[in-house]
């Protein structure tokens, strides 16, 4: 099945306690991105990434890095979380850039 | 820059009614266009596209037409039911990027809250 996974599905953590969230897609696109989503600001990109050692920063990459070593992960990494970071956060892929990006199932994370 | 703005919900119906979720956009390029739908729990589907002006995309039910001279794609369903009860976003992705840059970000609405009562 076509899909996009991602890890965990519900975090939470302490201020200051490095994590990664991890997402994949089995579908061998090249695009791929991270949004997160906040209650009356809607969905926001973080980082995108268009191909393998590929990736640039979305509207809000502050306190965010991503990696792309292969095709089919695209990992968040928080390496110092804050509050202002809790967060639904969705990875999504897509064939190429411009085209309609599939979404995996979110991960909910609080940072207390 | 590009920017989505869709009706505020929350927006009630009953069973069968007639649905219509107002979508217009500011793109700079040749936007292609998007309906996404989010059910309780779950992650962002895609319900339909359209990728040229006049271009109508349907799906279970749904349609929207991309209006280029209106920079408009409403939402439309005859008879909704209550399994379509969600939240509904518009979207777009520039086909000539953001700021002459490359990337085809998906520019999101904030969403509309769907709930259907049988």
């Amino acid at each position: 099945e076509a899909q996009v996974t991602q890890n965990p599905r519900y975090l939470i953590t302490v201020t200051g306690k490095k994590l990664t969230v991890t997402c994949s897609q089995n579908m061998n696109h090249e695009y791929m991105s991270w949004y997160r989503q906040d209650p009356g600001l809607g969905l926001r990109q973080i980082y995108y990434s268009m191909n393998v050692e590929v990736t640039d920063k979305g509207d809000v990459p502050e306190g965010y890095k991503v990696s792309r070593k292969e095709k089919r992960n695209f990992p968040l990494i928080l390496e110092s979380p804050s509050p202002n970071q809790t967060s639904l956060y969705f990875c999504a892929s897509s064939i190429n850039r411009g085209y309609e990006q599939y979404f995996g199932p979110g991960t909910r994370l609080t940072v207390t | 820059g590009d920017s989505v703005t869709q009706m505020e919900g929350p927006v009630t119906l009953s069973e069968e009614a007639f649905l219509t979720i107002n979508c217009t956009y500011t793109a700079t390029g040749y936007p292609s266009l998007f309906w996404y739908v989010q059910y309780p729990g779950e992650g962002l589907q895609l319900l339909l596209k359209a990728t040229k002006a006049d271009d109508k995309g349907s799906n279970k039910g749904f349609e929207a037409t991309y209006r280029k001279e209106t920079t408009s794609f409403h939402l439309e369903k005859g008879s909704v039911q209550v399994s379509d009860s969600a939240v509904y976003f518009c979207a777009l992705s520039d086909r000539m990027g953001n700021s002459g840059g490359s990337n085809y970000k998906l520019t999101f609405g904030k969403g509309t809250l769907l709930t259907v009562n049988p």
